[in-house]
C-alpha cells in the first residue's frame, strides 16, 4: 500500500512563528504537492515539487516556501504564520507517468490553527 | 483565467437512485480527468481516471463521461447507498507541463435511506 505521511495531524502556533509541516511517502513518486482545503474554496494548490531540489508555485504560493532535498520527503514552510492561514493542509504524491493512469495518493492532512 | 467549476450546493438522493454530479471547465486544455472521494477529516481518495479522448469509463457502480467540447465531465453513482455520502472532487491536469494538477471545490452527495 502507498502511504503518505504527515508528521501532525493537527497543530496550533502562534502568529509570526516560522512553521514546518513535513510530509513523506513511501513509493518512489517523483511529483509531490501541497494542497490547503477551507470550506466554500475547495483544496488549492500551493506548491509542487517533480524532482529532488525542483519546485514550482502552485495558484496560492504567497506567504509560503517549500523544500525537497529528498525524494521522498516535502516540507511546507509558513515563514511568518499569519491567522489567515489556518485551513487543512495537505500533502500528495503520484509517479511520473505518461499515458498511464496516475493518480495521486494523499497524506490524513494536517489541521493548522494560527492564533 | 483557468476555472473549474463543481455544484457547490449539496446533493440530495434518495437511496437506489442514480446520483450524478457536474464537473465544468474553463481556459484548460486537459490531458486527464479524475474523480476523488473525500470523507470529512481525511484526505481524497482516487477513483476514476478518464483522458481526453475517451467519452466513457466504468468501474463498478461509478461511471464517468468526458466531453471536451462541452468542457465537462458528468460522474454517476447508480443504484447509490448510503455509504457513498462523501463529498466527490473532480481534479484537472493539464497537458504538457509539469503535471500539475488542480481540483474543482468538489460536491457534497447526501444519500438518505
Amino acid at each position: 500500500d502507498v502511504k503518505v505521511t504527515q508528521s501532525s495531524r493537527y497543530l496550533v502556533k502562534r502568529t509570526g512563528e516560522k512553521v514546518f509541516l513535513e510530509c513523506v511517502q513511501d513509493m518512489d513518486h517523483e511529483n509531490m504537492f501541497w494542497y490547503r482545503q477551507d470550506p466554500g474554496l475547495g483544496l488549492r494548490l500551493i506548491y509542487f515539487s517533480y524532482d529532488v531540489k525542483m519546485k514550482e508555485k502552485g495558484d496560492i504560493p504567497e506567504g509560503y516556501s517549500v523544500s525537497r532535498e529528498k525524494k521522498e520527503r516535502f516540507s511546507l514552510i509558513l515563514e511568518s504564520a499569519s491567522t489567515n492561514q489556518t485551513s487543512m493542509y495537505l500533502c500528495a504524491s503520484r509517479p511520473w507517468l505518461t499515458g498511464a493512469n496516475a493518480e495521486a495518493f494523499f497524506g490524513q492532512g494536517t489541521r493548522l490553527t494560527v492564533v | 483565467s483557468q476555472k473549474i467549476e463543481q455544484n457547490s450546493e449539496a446533493l440530495n438522493i434518495q437511496e437506489g437512485k442514480t446520483a450524478t454530479l457536474t464537473c465544468n471547465y474553463t481556459n484548460y486544455s486537459p490531458a486527464y480527468l479524475q474523480w476523488y472521494r473525500q470523507d470529512p477529516g481525511r484526505g481524497p481518495v482516487f477513483l476514476l481516471l478518464i483522458r481526453e479522448n475517451e467519452k466513457e469509463k466504468r468501474k463498478e457502480r461509478l461511471k464517468v463521461t468526458f466531453d471536451t467540447t462541452l468542457k465537462q465531465s458528468l460522474f454517476h453513482i447508480t443504484a447509490s447507498q448510503p455509504a457513498d455520502s462523501a463529498t466527490y472532487l473532480c481534479a484537472l491536469e493539464s497537458s504538457g507541463g509539469y503535471q500539475k494538477v488542480t481540483f474543482g471545490t468538489g460536491t457534497k452527495l447526501q444519500v438518505i435511506p
